[in-house]
């Protein structure tokens, strides 16, 4: 199975923007679809991208996911950024029926 | 509303066993995934297995396979998670979660979490 490594963590101002990578250790970034999750403190984890940049109703715009082949990796991008960003950003991805996470990017907005 | 209700919190000493639950409400059960993740303290998101509730297909994942069983009752909508001698290292945030999409899926949504702490 591949790995996904993001970074562990990022900081960025609000109103900014801000964008978390996430790469594939081997085989395509494009072989299968790339997800993002928030999870922020003490809460379950909730859908903020699928299929590499769908957007679930009810989650803004300012959350993007594009996917990039030529660094074999995936990228979620937030722009206008809100204290209420704030959180943990996990990416899933998927292999010959298992199921792959990223270790997690930690986000702060100050 | 589509929701996933997890049991609640559990502490239990080494050696001994344990079976959490998931009960999905607002949709048919058994036209989806459930899977398993866990979040060990202060740690990321491990996918442990998934369950076909139709019929009770699983897969694990090799981290996971031989300590864990995971299985579903279809007429109550409710999938579960046992273990039968839990270790200090179970301790943990366990969380259910639909998987929605084609083959590959995605989870949404996501249960509340039930946090099992073993401890002598």
């Amino acid at each position: 199975n591949f790995m996904l490594t993001q970074p562990h963590s990022v900081s960025e101002s609000p109103g900014k923007t801000v964008t978390i990578s996430c790469t594939r250790s081997s085989g395509s970034i494009a072989s299968n679809y790339v997800q993002w999750y928030q999870q922020r403190p003490g809460s379950a984890p909730t859908t903020v991208i699928y299929e590499d940049n769908q957007r679930p109703s009810g989650v803004p715009d300012r959350f993007s996911g594009s996917i990039d082949s030529s660094s074999n990796s995936a990228s979620l991008t937030i722009s206008g950024l809100k204290t209420e960003d704030e959180a943990d950003y996990y990416c899933q991805s998927y292999d010959s029926s298992f199921w792959v996470f990223g270790g997690g990017t930690k986000l702060t907005v100050l | 509303e589509v929701q996933l209700v997890q049991s609640g919190a559990e502490v239990k000493k080494p050696g001994e066993s344990l079976r959490i639950s998931c009960k999905g409400s607002g949709y048919s059960f058994t036209s989806y995934w459930i899977s398993w993740v866990r979040q060990m303290p202060g740690k990321g998101l491990e996918w442990m297995g998934r369950i076909d509730p139709s019929d009770s297909y699983t897969n694990y994942s090799p981290s996971f396979q031989g300590h864990v069983t995971i299985s579903a009752d279809k007429s109550i909508s409710t999938a579960y998670l046992q273990w039968s001698s839990l270790k200090a290292s179970d301790t943990a945030m366990y969380y259910c979660a639909r998987q929605v999409g084609a083959i590959e899926g995605w989870f949404d949504p996501w249960g509340q979490g039930t946090l099992v702490t073993v401890s002598s």
